[in-house]
């Protein structure tokens, strides 16, 4: 079955340092992977997906992420942090053909001045 | 390009009453789908539409949850009676898997309080 693990509930970091938010899942074949990003409020904006090709995949607002089969791990980053990056962050793992996602519990970003 | 509508944003009931939300999904996009978001929790899927047939409401709580797509456009997803476990924010997707697209584009949500 697939599953998707974020194993951190909370992270701080302080701005301008670099981030890595950990998301690990569980699936049979090679899935498509999301991540997604929520500020309080509001509903999931998309960051980036991978789908096949290259693993180091690269998003809006400075973000990337690499895709590890080896690991099935799936780490989001970014090299500086803003102030404006606080926010929830949730990785998704699509069964390929059923247009369905799981969800990860989300990471919560917070960012000190 | 309009992204996702929901509405209401915000809604505050009493256990056993009944409340409805509304979404409209980006233009074309033939996919619909539904999600439960609890506090502290990711979202969990309710139910999958293409176009106005359901593929997935494994995960819809029948007794009391019920949602429909007529026309295959917008779509409402109802909740009676509701209980004080409905609390959560209730997201609405679109995606044009009619072009192989699996990427989802999620509205603003509507946030539910059930006292």
């Amino acid at each position: 079955a697939q599953s998707v693990t974020q194993p951190d509930i909370h992270i701080t970091v302080s701005e301008g340092a670099s981030l890595e938010l950990r998301c690990n899942y569980s699936y049979g074949a090679t899935p498509y992977l999301f991540w997604y990003v929520q500020s309080p409020g509001q509903g999931l904006q998309l960051l980036l997906k991978y789908f096949s090709g290259d693993t180091l995949v690269q998003g809006i607002k400075g973000f990337e992420a690499e895709f590890k089969r080896s690991q099935s791990s799936f780490n989001l980053r970014k090299p500086s942090v803003h102030w404006s990056d606080a926010a929830e962050y949730f990785c998704a793992v699509g069964a390929r053909g059923t247009y369905k996602y799981i969800f990860g519990t989300g990471t919560r970003l917070k960012v000190l001045a | 390009e309009a992204g996702v509508a929901q509405s209401p944003r915000y809604k505050i009931i009493e256990k056993r009453q009944s409340v409805a939300f509304w979404c409209n999904p980006i233009s074309g996009h033939a996919t619909l789908y539904w999600y439960q978001q609890i506090l502290g929790q990711g979202p969990k899927l309710l139910i999958q539409f293409q176009n106005n047939g359901v593929v997935d409401d494994s995960q819809l709580p029948k007794d009391r949850f019920s949602a429909e797509r007529l026309k295959g456009v917008d779509s409402t997803l109802k909740i009676q009676p509701a209980k004080l476990e409905d609390s959560a924010v209730y997201l609405c997707a679109s995606s044009d898997t009619s072009g192989g697209g699996e990427t989802q584009y999620f509205g603003p949500g509507t946030r539910l309080l059930v006292l």
